[in-house]
């Protein structure tokens, strides 16, 4: 399985953007690249998720590096809420399965 | 709609006593993949379901095993317990597998093994 690296914490303004790194040198054409955040005390939570383009929904925005070995996730205006830790993650297509990696994460602090 | 339902939120065996944890996926999602969190090992894989049949497999001892229902609810079983077993167990469900799509994760069974 391919591996991501991210920093374990970051810091933040609230109502200002946020810039979550990824590395994933090792990823393959095939592979995924997906964002969950979990909340303290909750379930993780799906953000957002891309092969190749950028991708945008209502939480957030994905940015892909051309190579593809890097991503970064970006909230474009941080609130309290957001406070969680982000996990990055790449899912293999063509094994047929639902198996997410889960790395470390980054801790997320929002201050008001 | 209902997100993902566990049952029982929380529970607390004794060490060598079996528990069964109950997973209700999204209606619709034919998925459902288990994971274990401890503070030291962070989130891991158990094991994925699709359409009853066991797709995956996490690097887990045979003591932790599941199942699932025609209705794609599904159970994990873990015989005689390990205080290491104790951990936030949680259950995700997708409509297909969690590659492509979104997993919609449950609030998680909180285990105490003591």
């Amino acid at each position: 399985d391919a591996k991501t690296t991210q920093p374990n914490s970051m810091e933040s303004n609230e109502e200002e953007p946020v810039h979550l790194p990824c590395n994933h040198s090792t990823i393959s054409g095939t592979d995924y690249i997906h964002w969950y955040r979990q909340l303290p005390s909750q379930g993780p939570e799906y953000v957002i998720h891309g092969l190749t383009s950028n991708v945008n929904n209502r939480m957030a925005s994905l940015a892909i590096a051309e190579d593809r070995k890097s991503s970064t996730l970006i909230l474009h205006r941080a609130t309290l809420r957001d406070a969680a830790v982000y996990y990055c993650i790449l899912s293999r297509t063509s094994s047929n399965t639902g198996k997410l990696i889960f790395g470390q994460g980054t801790t997320l602090q929002v201050k008001p | 709609k209902a997100g993902v339902t566990q049952t029982p939120r929380y529970l607390i065996k004794t060490r060598g006593q079996q528990v069964t944890l109950s997973c209700s996926p999204i209606s619709g999602h034919r998925s459902v993949s288990w994971y274990q969190q401890t503070p030291g090992q962070g989130l891991q894989f158990l094991f994925e379901y699709f359409s009853e049949t066991q797709r995956n497999k996490g690097n887990f001892p045979g003591r932790f095993s599941g199942r699932q229902f025609s209705n794609s609810r599904s159970e994990m079983n873990v015989s005689t317990l390990e205080l290491g077993d104790s951990a936030l167990y949680l259950c995700a469900s997708s409509w297909g597998t969690a590659l492509n799509t979104e997993a919609f994760f449950g609030q998680g069974t909180r285990l105490t093994v003591v």
